[in-house]
């Protein structure tokens, strides 16, 4: 089977940064993803690594390290429209079954 | 062409009724995928298909449930003999070859409430 484990919630200062961390278990690993959820929205794709690293997109950049199994999503200079849910997916076991964490709510406060 | 277009975005049903969703993807990707959503919880996976061909489907998609996409560009998904536990917000997904199913375009979403 495979697995994604989540902080379901985290607190935050409007302009700070934020680590938000996914360990996974998982057959036959390609890659791990990060999708972004207002309530009552569409999860809205953030960024994908496949390879051991850091992937920097704005404000937001995602790591991962294959042989721990970890990936994290960093938020920095926190604005109140990050508050949403964040999912770590991960692709693996059939080839195209992307397969989702619980989620972390993130509340950015003032 | 906007995005992911699902229909109905919420349908009330009555249990024991059939209810059928339908999505039309973005429309020159040829991966459509179809999850399911409570609250609190990630999008579980459902089916998938590449053009017309349904190519996985998890065993969360009990005989109740079909999916089909006959020409490769809409899809419908339809539950038969609803149930209480039937209740979710079902989203479609679809993503171009190439992305591997990582970088997937969702849908609002059909909320579906099953009394």
């Amino acid at each position: 089977g495979q697995s994604l484990e989540q902080p379901s919630e985290v607190t935050a200062v409007e302009g700070a940064i934020v680590q938000i961390n996914c360990t996974y278990q998982t057959s036959g690993f390609y890659g791990l993803s990060w999708y972004q959820q207002h309530d009552g929205g569409a999860p809205t794709f953030l960024s994908y690594n496949a390879l051991d690293g850091l992937e920097e997109t704005g404000r937001f950049s995602s790591f991962l390290s294959r042989s721990d199994s970890y990936g994290y999503l960093l938020l920095q200079e926190l604005q109140m429209k990050d508050s949403a849910s964040y999912f770590c997916a991960a692709r693996g076991g059939g080839y195209q079954k992307v397969t989702f964490g619980t989620g972390t709510k993130l509340q950015v406060i003032p | 062409d906007t995005g992911v277009s699902q229909d109905p975005r919420h349908k009330i049903t009555k249990r024991g009724q059939n209810v059928t969703f339908r999505c039309d993807p973005i429309s020159e990707h040829n991966r459509l995928y179809w999850y399911r959503q409570t609250l609190g919880q990630g999008p579980e996976f459902l089916t998938y298909f590449q053009n017309e061909a349904q190519l996985e489907k998890s065993r969360l998609l009990s005989d109740r449930f079909s999916a089909e996409r006959p020409k490769g560009s809409f899809s419908t998904l339809e539950i038969q003999r609803t149930e209480q536990g039937d209740s979710a917000m079902y989203l479609c997904a679809s993503s171009p070859d190439g992305t591997g199913g990582t970088e997937a375009f969702f849908g609002q979403g059909t909320r579906l409430t099953v009394v």
